[in-house]
């Protein structure tokens, strides 16, 4: 089992770029979600999924976009990017169908918007 | 609005001593709190507490949950340097996201 598994590990955007972040899990987990993390500000929800085909959104979207096209596949995608989206993202998988149960983390991609 | 506040913030010992890491929460129809660990990549969970009262061990860390106080603490004794981390603490609603409510972390460093 990898777990859940994310690219890239770090990347570096210029104002206005787009981007993809991926992330898959092996785990065969309904839930998933993206998670951003700032200096004194903990993780905070961008989006989620409940299963193929269904997301919703979290605490802080704007900017972001998902699709769950597959149960192993999440991802994450920065339209225009913004200096403000500089940030560490991490995605999660719970087995637990609203994700109330242990989330796993995955590995993290570190962004930079210039 | 939901919150969950560590304290202390930082803390710093020697190998040998014993640390007790807070937690206080506030979170709406309240299911569950998780402590993870931090080491510079993906949080590793610990815990997940959701009855008062119930003590959860693993090795040296052992956790507890205070429903009526609202409140939570992690344990970790005879510390060695590996433990030096940032400690997590997330509480969950009963909300349909699946939001974890995330406190801003204790850093904790175990020197030699």
């Amino acid at each position: 089992n990898a777990g859940v598994t994310q690219t890239p590990k770090f990347q570096v955007l210029k104002t206005g770029q787009s981007m993809t972040l991926q992330c898959a899990q092996d785990m065969n987990h309904e839930y998933m979600s993206w998670y951003r993390q700032d200096p004194g500000m903990g993780l905070r929800l961008i989006h989620y999924s409940v299963g193929a085909g269904i997301t919703d959104q979290g605490e802080v979207p704007n900017g972001y976009n998902v699709s769950r096209s597959t149960t192993e596949d999440f991802p994450l995608r920065l339209l225009s990017a913004a200096p403000s989206q500089t940030s560490v993202y991490f995605c999660a998988s719970s087995y637990s169908i609203r994700g109330r149960g242990e989330q796993f983390f995955g590995p993290g991609t570190r962004l930079t918007v210039l | 609005e939901d919150k969950v506040v560590q304290s202390p913030l930082s803390l710093v010992v020697h190998e040998g001593d014993t640390v007790t890491l807070n937690c206080s929460y506030e979170v709406t129809n309240f299911r569950s709190l998780l402590w993870y660990k931090q080491e510079k990549k993906a949080p590793t969970f610990l815990f997940m507490l959701t009855s008062s009262g119930i003590e959860k061990k693993s090795g040296r860390l052992s956790s507890i949950l205070d429903k009526k106080e609202l409140f939570s603490i992690l344990n970790i004794t005879a510390t060695q340097t590996g433990d030096s981390a940032v400690y997590l603490c997330a509480g969950h609603g009963s909300s349909n996201t699946g939001k974890l409510i995330f406190g801003q972390g204790t850093t904790l460093q175990v020197k030699p």
